[in-house]
């Protein structure tokens, strides 16, 4: 069965504390893995869009990585803005619909 | 929110109403989705569209219907509305299939309670 699994649900860090998200996935075809953000009352906004294992992309104090089961969101030197709930989604095998994780809800304290 | 207007923003109803709920989108974007999201569960896709009046199910589509008359539009109905139907719902638009490289664009959402 196609999933998508994101840890922790939720993670508290010190503005400047550097972390890692982590989705992992278990579908046998990867065609791609997305990472979104989403703030409170808004919907999801694209960050990212990975291709092939050993793939990084950057964004400001975010960085994305992707191997054959899993990627990760590393988060350097944090700020309060950067609090919101970070989503990923693959494609499914069977018909190319996104299959999405439940999220990671991160919260940096000034 | 990539010229996608959702509307209502908020809406309470009764169980046992018809509930519809639009999706407006200014892109001219080929496809569009109807999502729900609900705590512990991620997105979960209830119909999508692929062109005028082409649509297809998703993963929760029961007690769903959905209508596009024109590009712009995507209309979502909920027949009978239940309790299991409270939730925040979501639109959005891709220009091309689902997954592979076509990034989705989402709205704002729109809050449904079903007392």
């Amino acid at each position: 069965e196609d999933q998508v699994t994101q840890s922790p649900e939720a993670l508290r860090l010190q503005e400047g504390e550097s972390s890692s998200l982590n989705c992992s996935y278990t579908v046998s075809g990867l065609r791609g893995l997305f990472w979104y953000r989403q703030d409170p009352g808004k919907g999801p906004e694209f960050l990212f869009t990975l291709y092939s294992a050993g793939e990084e992309k950057e964004k400001e104090r975010l960085k994305a990585t992707l191997t054959k089961k899993e990627s990760f969101l590393h988060i350097t030197a944090p700020k309060p803005e950067d609090s919101a709930t970070y989503l990923c989604a693959v494609p499914m095998d069977s018909n190319y619909q996104l299959i999405w994780g439940a999220g990671t809800k991160l919260i940096i304290k000034p | 929110d990539a010229g996608i207007t959702q509307s209502p923003r908020h809406k309470v109803t009764e169980t046992g109403t018809p509930v519809t709920l639009r999706c407006h989108q200014t892109e001219n974007h080929r496809y569009m989705y109807w999502y729900r999201q609900d705590p512990g569960h991620g997105l979960r896709l209830i119909h999508y569209s692929y062109g005028v009046k082409d649509t297809d199910k998703g993963e929760v589509s029961d007690g769903y219907s959905v209508s596009r008359s024109k590009t712009e539009d995507f209309l979502l109905t909920l027949e009978s509305a239940t309790s299991s139907q409270t939730s925040v719902y979501f639109c959005a638009i891709s220009p091309g299939p689902h997954g592979a490289k076509n990034i989705q664009y989402f709205g704002a959402g729109t809050r449904l309670s079903v007392l």
